[in-house]
């Protein structure tokens, strides 16, 4: 895990409020793919992206949920009007171009709606 | 298609036991199979990862055997100890080019002194 950095490890939102969750690859990597983790559930696949570009994003869901990786800067999961259902760990997970398929996760980001 | 089904969902095994966790998968275009060890609050770590080219690889005490005709791949822990009390994530992808990766459901682990 080490190098890939996300934040905050903690977020407590009330209902309707926005969240942002940042992604800050590892050095030199340009994937990055975001899961979100339910309490003793699996790892589920939201968004894979590449610099500037969303690759697939077949589980995100269709409302209130958007992501980037700009240029310049973290990449930054956006959750919309958040509602209780949302309440879950959030993990980015990053690669290199050209290192194979290995992804490595940051540490993830609690999200807590109330 | 893009499914990797994982067994069992959890799983208690006495101090220097052997832990076994089986994941089976369809698609054929896999060629990549990571495991991960997640313990509670933290992200998920890469263990031990095999291609198909072999049928089995080992780390310490941590193996990976592949039955490329099943389409099956196992993680054995030898020895197990209750640092190894984690869940365990099989994983599969495609190699070139856009590959998801995609994870099985878990495995929750617990060794018993």
């Amino acid at each position: 895990n080490a190098g890939v950095m996300q934040n905050p490890r903690h977020l407590v939102r009330r209902r309707g409020q926005e969240a942002r969750l940042r992604c800050s690859p590892m050095k030199g990597h340009s994937h990055v793919y975001w899961y979100r983790q339910l309490p003793e559930e699996g790892l589920k696949f939201m968004v894979y992206l590449q610099k500037e570009n969303i690759i697939d994003e077949s589980g995100m869901p269709k409302e209130r949920f958007s992501a980037e990786f700009p240029k310049e800067g973290p990449s930054i999961l956006r959750i919309q009007q958040v509602v209780r259902g949302d309440s879950a760990a959030y993990f980015c997970a990053t690669r290199p171009e050209s290192a194979g398929n290995t992804i490595y996760f940051g540490e993830g980001s609690w999200l807590t709606v109330v | 298609q893009q499914q990797v089904k994982q067994s069992p969902q959890s799983l208690i095994v006495q101090k220097g036991g052997i832990s076994i966790i089986n994941c089976a998968y369809e698609n054929t275009a896999f060629d990549y199979f990571p495991w991960y060890q997640q313990f509670p609050g933290k992200g998920p770590a890469l263990l031990i990862a095999i291609r198909p080219d072999v049928s089995e690889k080992k780390e310490g005490r941590f193996t990976i055997s592949f039955n490329k005709s099943a389409k099956q791949f196992s993680l054995h822990i030898m020895d197990s100890q209750p640092g190894d009390s984690a869940t365990y994530f099989c994983a599969a992808s495609g190699s070139g080019g856009y590959q998801k990766v995609t994870f099985g459901t878990g495995t929750k682990l617990q060794v018993i002194p």
